[in-house]
């Protein structure tokens, strides 16, 4: 079955540094995938996504390329800040299974200390 | 602006009663979704609705139930046969587009005390 497997966390920087967090995939088909961007208490935030191969999503300094060959889809930030502090979810919708549920991995918490 | 709304943010359950998350939404969204989140865990589907008088069940829905009578509202019973209710719930809302991926509420916390 479909699934998303998402590098364990906790991940802590310091503010400035480079962050990966990575994300692989298991899927029928062509996918889209997404990440997605949860601050304390609150409710899950699109963050960006990429819907066919090769794909680049970008948004706030956040990057994540659609590896076909690879099933990957690692999330990267050149300069990290404390307020990127949150928790990073890593999604697949293959539209296979009716509406178009989200498979999501169990996300990975970043602590940005200055 | 339109959105998702879920109420309250904080909800405290004595055992054994039934207690009802409200999920609106604003959006022109087909389908609605519902999903448990317990610390330091992912989301868990509990169920989900592509069309107003259907849904259909997720892999947690034991001890749940939900109604869609409307296309703008979804709400969630918990009822007193699931045994383990604290959690963080979180409603979202999707467009039959696959590609455009999902809209999230910013959640209830449920607590049994």
């Amino acid at each position: 079955g479909d699934s998303v497997t998402q590098m364990e966390g906790p991940v802590t920087l310091s503010e400035e540094a480079f962050l990966t967090i990575n994300c692989t995939y298991t899927a029928t088909g062509y996918p889209s995938l997404f990440w997605y961007v949860q601050y304390p208490g609150e409710g899950l935030q699109l963050l960006l996504k990429a819907t066919k191969a090769d794909d680049k999503g970008s948004n706030k300094g956040f990057e994540a390329t659609y590896r076909k060959e690879t099933t990957s889809f690692h999330l990267e930030k050149g300069s990290v800040q404390v307020s990127d502090s949150a928790v990073y979810f890593c999604a697949l919708s293959d539209g296979q299974t009716g509406a178009n549920n989200l498979f999501f991995g169990t996300g990975t918490r970043l602590t940005v200390i200055p | 602006d339109g959105g998702i709304t879920q109420s309250p943010k904080y909800l405290f359950r004595k055992e054994g009663q039934n207690v009802t998350l409200s999920c609106e939404q604003n959006l022109n969204h087909d389908a609605m979704y519902w999903y448990r989140q317990d610390p330091g865990q992912g989301l868990r589907l509990i169920y989900y609705s592509q069309i107003v008088n259907d849904f259909q069940k997720g892999d947690i829905a034991e001890g749940y139930s939900v109604s869609r009578e409307k296309k703008e509202s979804f709400p969630l019973t918990v009822t007193s046969a699931q045994k383990n209710p604290t959690a963080f719930y979180l409603c979202a809302s999707s467009k039959t587009d696959r590609a455009v991926g999902y809209t999230f509420g910013s959640g209830t916390r449920l607590t049994v005390v």
